[in-house]
């Protein structure tokens, strides 16, 4: 079974629009951390957020908003009145203890994100 | 302040060799994580070092290793290449220790090819 899930593959909006990107996650640990990253057509990710399995509060910065639910192990991502330099795919990815207590990051197959004008 | 960099940007090897790769992280960064990204199996943590030494591993086989050196530069190593380790390599840099929970910077990537 997958440990992150990010069931739209792709999505398409037009600019102006809001779009929300889900993420559902799996694990057994009770310290984890969750996070969302931007992999925009130059190819280089880059970070937008980090939440611990111990601090559910939402977190809004800018368009940009992250509603953190342990209660259906989710962690959704919206952008407010998109705009088409978010074009990008955008990965969830969930970092727990391994057996030898080491962290292991396993990050969901991704969902594009395409912004028409 | 620098960016991390990633060296070579592009490689094309054939089954059976063995290759190197390089990344510099962020001045000031002492954790680096490599990770292997690929359109069948998605991206896939490598490993992750700290002050030299290696501090989470993910599941690669032994082929895969890395080493990183007392300036934080890291060097990922594969011998005997397969067809399926064609990917982007990627490299992260982070200023904390356990660089796998925190911030992490990327590099622009690595992609090696196969024949």
């Amino acid at each position: 079974a997958q440990k992150v899930t990010q069931a739209q593959t792709e999505i398409s909006v037009v600019e102006k629009e809001d779009v929300t990107l889900d993420c559902v996650y799996e694990t057994r640990d009770t310290t984890y951390y969750l996070f969302w990253y931007k992999q925009p057509p130059s190819g280089e990710l880059v970070f937008l957020i980090r939440r611990n399995s111990f601090d559910e509060q939402n977190e809004i910065s800018g368009r940009y908003s992250w509603n953190f639910q342990k209660s259906t192990s989710s962690f959704n991502f919206t952008i407010t009145a998109s705009q088409v330099v978010d074009s990008a795919v955008y990965f969830c990815a969930l970092s727990e203890a391994g057996s030898g207590g080491s962290y292991i990051p396993t990050f969901g197959r991704g969902t594009s994100l395409i912004v028409h004008p | 302040k620098a960016g991390v960099t990633q060296t070579p940007r592009y490689l094309i090897k054939t089954r059976g060799q063995q290759v190197t790769l390089s990344c510099s992280p962020i001045s000031g960064h002492r954790s680096v994580s490599w990770y292997q990204q690929t359109p069948g199996q998605g991206l896939q943590f490598l490993f992750e070092y700290f002050s030299e030494t290696q501090r989470n591993k993910g599941n690669f086989p032994g082929r895969f290793s890395g080493r990183q050196f007392s300036n934080s530069r890291s060097e990922m190593n594969v011998s005997t290449l397969e067809l399926g380790d064609s990917a982007l390599y990627l490299c992260a840099s982070s200023l904390a220790d356990q660089g796998v929970v925190n911030e992490q910077f990327f590099g622009p990537g690595t992609r090696l090819t196969v024949l």
